[in-house]
């Protein structure tokens, strides 16, 4: 099946820090991938829509100057958190599909962000 | 209206049971619809697509109504490893854009 890779799977760094996260798609190429946030015992949260060689489409509420997303190849998305500060500690997950509307998203392993 | 409603849960039965969790969408325009199954503190994970004649995979059945625009998970014969979040995943209508519902969770007791 479909194999999403992310890292770092854990990120523990100081308060102003820019983290960068990675998500590739190992066995098929993905047009399209996906950025959600996920806080205890809430749902997962569409962050952005990260579209390979155009901008990226950010979700109402979410600081596209604050989480950079760049999608470079078909295989790899990136998110950077920059400046990031405690209350953007999280579970970030990136989630990708065949580019057709009855194809299921496969997820990463996630990221699980914690800043100090 | 949320776009993808479900009961949060918990639902907490005995192994063995049977249980059903349901998921309204909002936008009749949505075609594609999931179950994902969610483990504490990890990644979700594809349970099954849920197509329009309703489909079964072991011991789980999902179920789609178009009128009352809902989906539907039973589960029989349950299992201590069953215990997890079940998320309904809507695809927003005519697109790919995958909406989550907050998930139901649910816990099997010995």
């Amino acid at each position: 099946g479909a194999v999403v890779s992310q890292h770092p799977s854990r990120v523990i760094c100081k308060s102003g820090t820019s983290v960068k996260i990675e998500c590739r798609s190992l066995d098929f190429q993905a047009t399209t991938m996906f950025w959600y946030r996920q806080f205890p015992k809430q749902s997962l949260m569409l962050m952005a829509t990260s579209n390979e060689g155009s901008k990226a489409t950010y979700e109402q509420g979410v600081e596209k100057d604050k989480f950079l997303i760049n999608h470079a190849s078909l295989t790899l998305s990136t998110l950077t958190v920059t400046s990031a500060h405690p209350e953007d500690s999280s579970f970030y997950i990136c989630s990708a599909s065949l580019a057709v509307s009855n194809q299921p998203q496969h997820f990463g392993d996630g990221t699980r962000l914690s800043i100090l | 209206r949320k776009e993808v409603e479900q009961d949060p849960g918990p639902f907490n039965v005995p192994e063995g049971a049977t249980v059903a969790f349901n998921c309204t969408y909002s936008n009749s325009a949505s075609q594609s619809f999931f179950w994902y199954r969610q483990d504490c503190r990890k990644e979700p994970k594809l349970l099954m697509s849920v197509y329009s004649s309703g489909n079964e995979d072991g011991r789980f059945t999902a179920q789609l109504n178009r009128a009352s625009q809902y989906i539907s998970l039973l589960i029989r014969d349950s299992k201590l490893s069953d215990s997890a979040t079940y998320l309904c995943v809507v695809y927003r209508g005519g697109s790919y854009i995958p909406t989550f519902g907050r998930g139901t969770s649910l816990i099997v007791h010995p």
